[in-house]
């Protein structure tokens, strides 16, 4: 139990279907983050929101859309995605500090796999 | 451009010896780094970290090395572990509240026994 509970852990989407993933974090912090992980590449950011505004967002597709509705849950909806976009979807969340040890410290659920058909 | 290497894509470690997992970073702003470690089918989870203010931190069989002027960083496990055979992640982060890590690629650690 980590925490930070990701559902669904599995999802298998046609390219015209809309889906969400949904996040939420027992943690009690303050911010929380969405990654991609592909096949030999680096996690990659995908959206911040820190105290529920979005403060980063890497050049994400359109298709991909976050909500933030209060801190301690995060939504990623999905919509005409491509096959490309199969990979793993890891949610984080963190505990916004300056200094000390554990500044940053990112916690992450277990991820959704989806797979675009 | 990748801000974070992880160089070696897998490490083979027999057990009881010592594993050593390295990782560089471009961005002289980064001054808090961390090392993730992953098991296949669940999300990372954190290992150890370090603040540029410091040389070495060490936690049970896991110490963390930077090096600030070769921008080097290496995670040390001894004795080493079948239980430790995971993929690991070398992360960084700015000096800004609220920023995100930049990852690396991943170094896949075997450890045989």
């Amino acid at each position: 139990e980590t925490g930070v509970t990701q559902t669904p852990r599995h999802l298998v989407m046609g390219m015209t279907n809309k889906k969400s993933l949904k996040c939420e974090q027992h943690l009690g912090h303050n911010a929380m983050y969405w990654y991609k992980q592909s096949a030999k590449k680096p996690l990659e950011l995908m959206f911040v929101y820190s105290l529920e505004e979005r403060v980063e967002n890497n050049s994400v597709p359109s298709r991909f859309s976050p909500e933030c509705p209060n801190s301690s849950h995060l939504f990623l909806h999905l919509h005409t995605l491509q096959p490309e976009d199969s990979a793993l979807y890891l949610c984080a969340s963190s505990q916004v500090l300056t200094g000390g040890e554990k500044r940053n410290t990112i916690y992450f659920g277990e991820g959704s796999w989806l797979t675009v058909v | 451009d990748q801000q974070v290497k992880q160089n070696s894509p897998s490490l083979s470690v027999q057990e009881g010896r010592i594993s050593i997992l390295n990782c560089d970073y471009t961005n002289s702003m980064f001054d808090y780094f961390l090392w993730y470690k992953k098991y296949p089918a669940e999300g990372p989870t954190f290992l150890i970290s370090i603040s540029s203010i410091k040389d070495k931190n060490e936690d049970g069989r896991f110490t963390v090395f930077l090096n600030k002027s070769a921008k080097h960083l290496s995670l040390h496990i001894v004795p080493s572990q079948p239980g430790d055979s995971a993929v690991y992640f070398c992360a960084a982060s700015l000096n800004q509240a609220g920023t995100a890590l930049i990852f690396g690629k991943g170094t896949t650690l075997s450890v045989s026994s």
